[in-house]
């Protein structure tokens, strides 16, 4: 099915550095949605952006809605350890029929 | 925040009995649940939208008679795979919607649920 355009696919970095990843699409979308999931277990939400140009925050976490709405990108500051995870944008043009990014893997070396 | 809970976490069924998965929504109610399939190292596939009430909507590919989808309340909608095989095991997520009319829809997910079919 239709994906959207996330990058890195993966990011192996220095604890204490920041991260960002993006994520972009043709199509336009009314919400933007970052999730982290840890092996086997559900992706978690972090950020939720619902306007364009929407600059948003959480702790550590910075996400922003592009204003074409057509991308998104989230930066972590001062990575540590337990950042490590799968990262996934994901776009709902609907009422929650999202479209996913296929994930950006970050590792973090102490 | 909105919280959704799936059950059970993880299952082992024997080749051809079927497994039912639940996924409820804890403390809203949710007209709309979605249910994935995430197969190691790829991102999750939508399988199925649930619709209370009525019947759910598949996506293409996905086998509506293997994979029973029933969403008889706002708070609970069941996957159920019938005559598993092995190629059924998998990890599968579901997730609801949740929104308000300043915010918007923002979608919530359940712990996932591991099935081995053996």
């Amino acid at each position: 099915g239709q994906q959207l355009n996330q990058s890195p696919q993966s990011m192996f970095i220095q604890e204490g550095e920041d991260v960002s990843m993006n994520c972009t699409s043709s199509s336009i979308f009314n919400t933007w949605l970052w999730y982290k999931q840890d092996p086997g277990e559900g992706p978690v939400l972090l950020i939720a952006l619902y306007k364009a140009g929407e600059l948003t925050s959480n702790g550590r976490l910075t996400a922003q809605f592009g204003i074409t709405r057509k991308d998104s990108f989230l930066n972590i500051s001062a990575s540590i350890p337990s950042d490590v995870g799968i990262y996934f944008c994901a776009g709902n043009m609907s009422q929650g029929n999202l479209i996913f990014g296929k994930g950006t893997k970050l590792s973090v070396k102490p | 925040g909105a919280v959704v809970s799936q059950h059970p976490s993880r299952v082992i069924c024997k080749s051809g009995t079927s497994v039912k998965i639940e996924c409820r929504s804890l403390d809203f109610q949710a007209t709309t649940m979605f249910w994935y399939r995430q197969f190691p190292k790829q991102s999750l596939m939508l399988m199925a939208t649930s619709n209370e009430g009525s019947k759910a909507t598949y996506e293409q590919g996905v086998e509506k008679d293997k994979f029973l989808i029933n969403h008889a309340s706002l708070t609970l909608s069941t996957l159920t795979v019938t005559s598993a095989h092995p190629e059924d095991s998998s990890f599968y997520i579901c997730s609801a919607s949740y929104g308000t009319e300043r915010r918007g829809n923002t979608i919530y997910f359940g712990e996932g649920s591991w099935l081995t079919v053996v």
